[in-house]
């Protein structure tokens, strides 16, 4: 059964600092992954995905993220964070659609001002 | 992206009482939707798939009879929950996969229903 792991449980980072947020899956041939959001008292918001094509994936508020299949990681990464992007981060891996999501127990960033 | 919406938001009910909580795909119909249950700081677990017009798959350890689902078109999921206790109090969050075009595999959540059971 597919597996994702987020090694970092909580990631404080000052403002207008880089972060990283780390997801490994356990190994597939093919697999479709998520990036999710969740701000306080509320359902999750994607943020963005990979499911074919350039490994590089973007969101439009610059949080960007990296497909490797041979390290079977999709880590999360942005330049310069904004407080605003404190919130709870969930990874999550589906074989291309065709199973449930399986979530990560999600990272908390909290931007320090 | 497509919207999923659930109802209520906030539900407080006694003890042994049934709660029903709804969700709904506005703009695009979903053949399954999934079910998830949320406890403070912890990540989401799966508890049911729900398939329009055919019972819903529940995870190991879920019990179906206390959790009913029912999935009666392609639109509109319930999760009733039965005789609730207050260990059912939890953040309940629904999905539905959108499987046509180029959104195909991509789950999108309603906000989620916040049980307290007194």
């Amino acid at each position: 059964a597919q597996s994702v792991t987020q090694l970092d449980s909580q990631v404080p980072v000052f403002e207008e600092a880089p972060v990283e947020l780390r997801c490994n899956y356990s190994s597939s041939v093919s697999v479709y992954l998520f990036w999710y959001v969740q701000y306080p008292n509320q359902g999750l918001q994607l943020l963005l995905k990979y499911l074919s094509g350039s490994t590089l994936v973007e969101s439009i508020n610059g949080f960007e993220a990296e497909f490797n299949k041979s390290q079977t990681s999709f880590h999360l990464r942005k330049p310069s964070v904004h407080i605003s992007d404190t919130a709870e981060y969930f990874c999550a891996v589906s074989d291309q659609g065709h199973t449930p999501l399986v979530f990560g127990k999600g990272t908390r960033l909290s931007v320090i001002a | 992206g497509a919207v999923v919406s659930q109802h209520p938001s906030w539900v407080i009910c006694k003890s042994g009482t049934s709660v029903k909580i709804e969700c709904r795909s506005l703009d695009f119909q979903a053949t399954t939707m999934f079910w998830y249950r949320q406890f403070p700081k912890q990540s989401l677990m799966l508890m049911a798939t729900s398939n329009e017009g055919s019972k819903a798959t529940y995870e190991q350890g879920v019990e179906k009879d206390k959790f009913l689902i029912n999935h009666a078109s392609l639109t509109l999921s319930t999760l009733t929950v039965t005789s609730a206790h207050p260990e059912d109090s939890s953040f309940y969050i629904c999905s539905a996969r959108d499987t046509a075009g180029s959104l195909a595999g991509e789950l999108f959540f309603g906000e989620g229903s916040r049980l307290t059971v007194l």
